[in-house]
């Protein structure tokens, strides 16, 4: 166990839907990460933030939309949804040293039907 | 840009057989970080190991052992004595040190089974 949760593990949703994505990162990390993975386009980094700002970004499609709260959870939304943007979509956390390992979530596996 | 290249996509090795997965990256950065990741088939990410581009140190942990080679760009994972446990996919990550964030690049994945 990582110690970073993320909700739900399973989403099914139609096109067009939004879904939100929820990440809690593990104690005293302030660094939460999403990434996809895809059969196709393997493993893809899309955002950083720290400490509730946006620090990096990534290959992140306009439709999807990330922030990090007050209490450091981390919510990924994701709109307009296509059949492509079926993946399994997982959250990091890391320390405030300069380049900590990210220690990854369960994942949420979404399924657009 | 960085790059990560995981040139074995599915590897099939017999119990007890030792294996080695290769890891080639590419960068322009002088000090960068390597990682190898797990997942296994419940599907979560587990961390193995993290390298800084200074240290080329090889590193053994029980069955497993790293052999970092600047002067190739490599950075090998060897399995000793596979188990049956040990069928997953490997990836091996890098994250560079003039990147604003800390963002990974991962390579393709190695989808290693290991047969009783």
């Amino acid at each position: 166990d990582s110690g970073v949760t993320q909700t739900p593990k399973h989403l099914i949703t139609a096109t067009g839907q939004r879904v939100t994505l929820r990440c809690s990162p593990r104690s005293g990390d302030l660094s939460v990460y999403w990434y996809q993975q895809s059969l196709d386009q393997g493993l893809q980094f899309l955002i950083q933030y720290y400490n509730g700002e946006e620090r990096a970004k990534g290959n992140i499609l306009e439709r999807f939309s990330a922030q990090q709260f007050p209490d450091l959870h981390s919510e990924l939304n994701l709109s307009s949804l296509e059949l492509g943007d079926s993946a399994l979509y997982f959250c990091a956390s890391s320390g405030t040293g300069e380049r900590e390992t990210q220690y990854f979530g369960p994942g949420t596996r979404l399924l657009v039907l | 840009a960085q790059k990560v290249t995981q040139a074995q996509t599915e590897i099939s090795v017999v119990e007890k057989e030792d294996v080695t997965l290769d890891c080639v990256y590419e960068t322009r950065d002088t000090t960068y970080y390597l990682f190898w990741y797990k997942q296994p088939p419940s599907g979560e990410l587990v961390f193995l190991i993290r390298r800084n581009s200074f240290d080329e140190q090889n590193e053994i942990s029980g069955r497993y052992s790293w052999n970092f080679q600047k002067s190739t760009s490599s950075f090998n994972f060897t399995i000793t004595a596979s188990q049956v446990v040990d069928s997953a996919v490997y990836f091996c990550a890098l994250s560079e040190a003039d990147n604003a964030g800390n963002m990974l690049t991962f390579g393709g994945g190695t989808r290693l089974m290991v047969k009783p």
